[in-house]
Formats: C-alpha cells, structure tokens, sequence
C-alpha cells in the first residue's frame, strides 16, 4: 500500500514570494491533515479536512496561508506572502476517520527555507 | 486545554544499554497517548498507543511505554537500543475521542558506539 506523497520535498524561496505544497493521502482516508513543524518544535496542526471539508483550521493564520482539498483526494496548502517565520517542515497525514482509534499516517514532508 | 511535556531535547545513550524518555500530560479529560518516531528526512511512525485497558503497551522495533495516571506521565523505554534506534521521538495526545494531536517538543535520541 502506498503511503502519504509529498512535493516538492525541498523548497527555498525570498521572502514576500509564494508559495505551494502538494499532498497525495493514502488512497480511501478521508481525512487529511496540514501540520506545521518548526525545528526544535513538535508538528502543529494547521488544518484538518474531512472529504473536502473543513473541520479545523483554527490555527491557520489565514491572513497569508490557504488550503485546499478539491475532490475530496489531493490537497494543496499555499503561503502568500511567505515570511521568514514561516521556515519549517510542513507535513501532510491521512487517517481513514477522526476518532481516536483512526492512526494519522505522515507523509515524508516539505522542508521550507524563507531567506 | 492539553499539553505534552517531554522534559528531554536530547537523551546520549551508548547502544546495548537501557533507555527511557519521559512524557507528562496535562488533561481534565479522559486522555489518549501515543509516541511517534522521526527518522532524518522522514514523516512520524506510530510506535505505540495508550487507549484504554492495560497501563502497560508494548510498541514496535522492542519499545515500551507505560501510563501513570497518578504521575500524568507516559515515559518511553527500551531495554537495550540499538544504532538504528537515534532518531527523534515525540510525545503526543489527544482528548475526547477524536484524533486531533497535542505534540511534546521532542527528544532526539542519540545511540553511541
């Protein structure tokens, strides 16, 4: 089976550029996951999809990030404009439902640099 | 509200030795623990879960984590660890039934000849 995708796997851009990450989930979850991780820091949660809504995204800043899940399959996450804080690994997970018992499988992620 | 606290950033340990790496929660709900591992370049690897029942769970590649409630910890142990082991491992959980994680801030664990 395979697992979670990601693309790119490396992205470096200047600061006030855009910005955006592929995620393919593993095929049937229908939940999908946006973590944001800061080095030295745990993952945090940006945004949760149910299908091709939105559960929670209470911690976007949503004044710069978007996301996406048309379809209810892939899913983009685009930052504009990126700031030098927004330098992190940003991993993409999928489980087959939301109850504790769904294990969250992670993609290998993207690692983000903003000079 | 949750937190995970891993009181480590990094735990040296030389390979064949005995390994344990402390989580603690903080919850007025009833609680669901899990430890994750993150090898170099790689997304997380569930290791093992506490759910419900026996406070004792065994885990993959050998590794062991018992919940104390009483303590409102989840430390992680290992017997004897191996080079393959060095990787970062993260605490986590989650409350009221749902799958949303609460992560610590991570213990890179470092195996030494």
């Amino acid at each position: 089976e395979a697992g979670v995708a990601q693309s790119p796997r490396y992205k470096i851009i200047e600061k006030r550029q855009s910005v955006a990450f592929w995620c393919n989930p593993i095929s049937g979850h229908a939940t999908l996951y946006w973590y944001q991780q800061i080095l030295g820091q745990g993952p945090k949660l940006l945004i949760q999809f149910q299908n091709n809504g939105v559960v929670d995204d209470s911690q976007l800043p949503k004044d710069r990030f978007s996301a996406e899940r048309l379809k209810g399959v892939d899913s983009t996450l685009k930052i504009q404009p990126a700031k030098l804080e927004d330098s992190a690994v940003y991993l993409c997970a999928s489980s087959s439902g939301t109850s504790t018992y769904n294990e969250q499988f992670f993609g290998p992620g993207t690692r983000l640099t903003v000079l | 509200a949750q937190s995970v606290t891993q009181l480590d950033s990094q735990v040296p340990v030389f390979e064949e030795a005995p390994v344990e790496l402390r989580c603690n929660y903080s919850s007025s709900v009833s609680v669901y623990l899990f430890w994750y591992v993150q090898y170099p370049n790689q997304g997380l690897q569930l290791l093992l879960k506490y759910l419900s029942g026996s406070t004792l769970v065994k885990g993959i590649n050998g590794f062991e984590a018992e919940f104390n409630k009483s303590q409102t910890s989840f430390h992680l142990r290992k017997p004897s660890v191996h080079i393959s082991d060095t990787a970062e491992y993260f605490c986590a959980g989650s409350t009221g039934g749902g799958n949303k994680l609460t992560f610590g801030t991570g213990t890179q664990l470092k195996v030494e000849l």
